[in-house]
């Protein structure tokens, strides 16, 4: 079963633009959500992670359990946020659930 | 650097064959995961290890196993390979602080089936 679900596979938007990209996930038990980066030719790296309730390089994600939902936000767009974005779930002391990513892209 | 570390960097190989992928999690580190990403599917979880033990399994085919030593090392055995597993390698290494876990990645194995 799916359980991280990113429904853009690329999203492009204008520098100074805000940018959402949207995960959704199903779990019954109370889930550990994260989103990852992934800069060309560079390994993916932890961006921020819900229980944290962190704001990291502008992004911040809000867990909505009524929607199961964990968007990233951020108000507005550099060039240095073009990535692959892939959002997580975890499952404690266990494996990680990944999205299959969203390809964003800055235009200058 | 996140600390993990993974060779080879690169392989190429024919069908048929079989190789052998290797990571080093981060000092402290139990788990280890194995992840597959290619372009149409994403970051596939295969596998994860703690303190040597298979904990947990995702969408491994029985043509690849792991294992994960007793100095915390972990191998991923890939083989009668096929084009369709042309992809990128990742493991990670989770810490775990209280409820919170993190994964640390590796830089990854690019690897070429002809």
């Amino acid at each position: 079963a799916q359980r991280v679900t990113q429904p853009e596979k690329l999203l492009s938007v204008f520098k100074g633009a805000p940018v959402e990209l949207k995960c959704n996930y199903s779990y019954s038990g109370s889930p550990e959500l994260f989103w990852y980066v992934q800069y060309s030719r560079q390994r993916l790296q932890l961006l921020l992670r819900h229980i944290s309730r962190e704001s990291i390089k502008g992004f911040t994600a809000d867990l909505n359990k009524g929607e199961t939902s964990f968007h990233l936000k951020k108000p507005f767009a550099q060039e240095e946020d073009s990535a692959m974005y892939y959002c997580a779930l975890s499952r404690t002391g266990n494996q990680f659930y990944f999205g299959t990513g969203t390809s964003l892209t800055v235009i200058p | 650097d996140s600390g993990v570390t993974q060779t080879p960097k690169h392989l190429i190989t024919a069908t048929g064959q079989r190789v052998t992928l290797r990571c080093s999690p981060r000092s402290g580190d139990l788990s280890v995961y194995w992840y597959q990403q290619s372009l149409d599917q994403g970051l596939q979880f295969l596998i994860q290890y703690y303190n040597g033990e298979e904990r947990a399994k995702g969408n491994i085919l029985e043509r690849f196993s792991a294992q994960q030593f007793p100095d915390l090392h972990s191998e991923l055995n890939l083989s009668s390979l096929e084009l369709g597993d042309s992809a990128l390698y990742f493991c990670a290494s989770s810490f775990r602080a209280g409820r919170q876990e993190t994964q640390y990645f590796g830089p990854g194995t690019r690897l070429l089936v002809l």
